[in-house]
């Protein structure tokens, strides 16, 4: 109950399109769901987080697609440039979020 | 924000042997968290680490193999301890910011351990 579900493992889209990463979760405890960016060699960077009062929230390029009553989440970024080649992560959290539990992440390749 | 700084950034450690790493924080912080990142895989929390208590650790941690001090509250080590292969993996420190309680990370520690 307290895995996060996210796919695909893996994802090649050309520049400009729209990148699509879905996750799911169970334990509906869960209160915040952030999104990490990394790229090799570095530590995850938080990127944009959605709290379950909002269906969707919108950065820039960067968008979180939520449906409470499905318990699931999506993150689409427009656009997609070769830069936002990295691994995403998605995550959830509750109760002032001291515990973070993380998807198994999703291989970005933007090609030009 | 918040700027954490970690050491070493990478090690080869050979088997047996423990290695400590350090985290600093640019500001004071009150809880500092412990995740590791096995190659290819996500991240899994280590333990809590709260100034001036034993640190609180995850399913599967215990503190003989991960030993952690917080001596105030800016700074934490782990120890990975008695070290074999399957330690083999990145280790992150992360704090909470202020305000919004946003968790941030550290470059994180790449240790291979021969």
């Amino acid at each position: 109950q307290q895995q996060v579900k996210q796919s695909p493992q893996s994802l090649i889209v050309q520049k400009g399109g729209i990148s699509i990463i879905n996750c799911a979760y169970e334990n509906t405890a869960f209160d915040y769901f952030p999104w990490y960016q990394q790229f090799p060699g570095k530590g995850p960077a938080l990127l944009i987080a959605i709290r379950p009062d909002v269906s969707e929230k919108k950065e820039g390029r960067f968008t979180i697609s939520f449906n409470k009553s499905a318990k699931q989440f999506s993150l689409h970024i427009m656009d997609s440039q070769p830069g936002d080649s990295a691994t995403y992560f998605c995550a959830a959290g509750s109760g002032g979020y001291n515990k973070l539990i993380f998807g198994a992440g999703t291989r970005l390749a933007v090609h030009p | 924000s918040a700027v954490i700084s970690q050491k070493p950034s990478r090690d080869i450690c050979q088997r047996g042997t423990s290695l400590t790493i350090q985290c600093q924080v640019d500001s004071q912080v009150t809880m500092m968290f412990w995740y590791r990142q096995q190659p290819g895989q996500s991240l899994t929390l280590i333990a809590t680490a709260n100034q001036g208590s034993e640190a609180t650790y995850e399913s599967g941690f215990v503190i003989d193999k991960f030993p952690i001090s917080r001596p105030n509250l800016t700074f934490s080590t782990l120890t990975v301890s008695n070290m074999s292969p399957e330690d083999s993996s990145i280790y992150l420190c992360s704090v909470r910011g202020r305000g919004t309680g946003e968790l941030f990370f550290g470059e994180g520690s790449r240790l291979t351990v021969l």
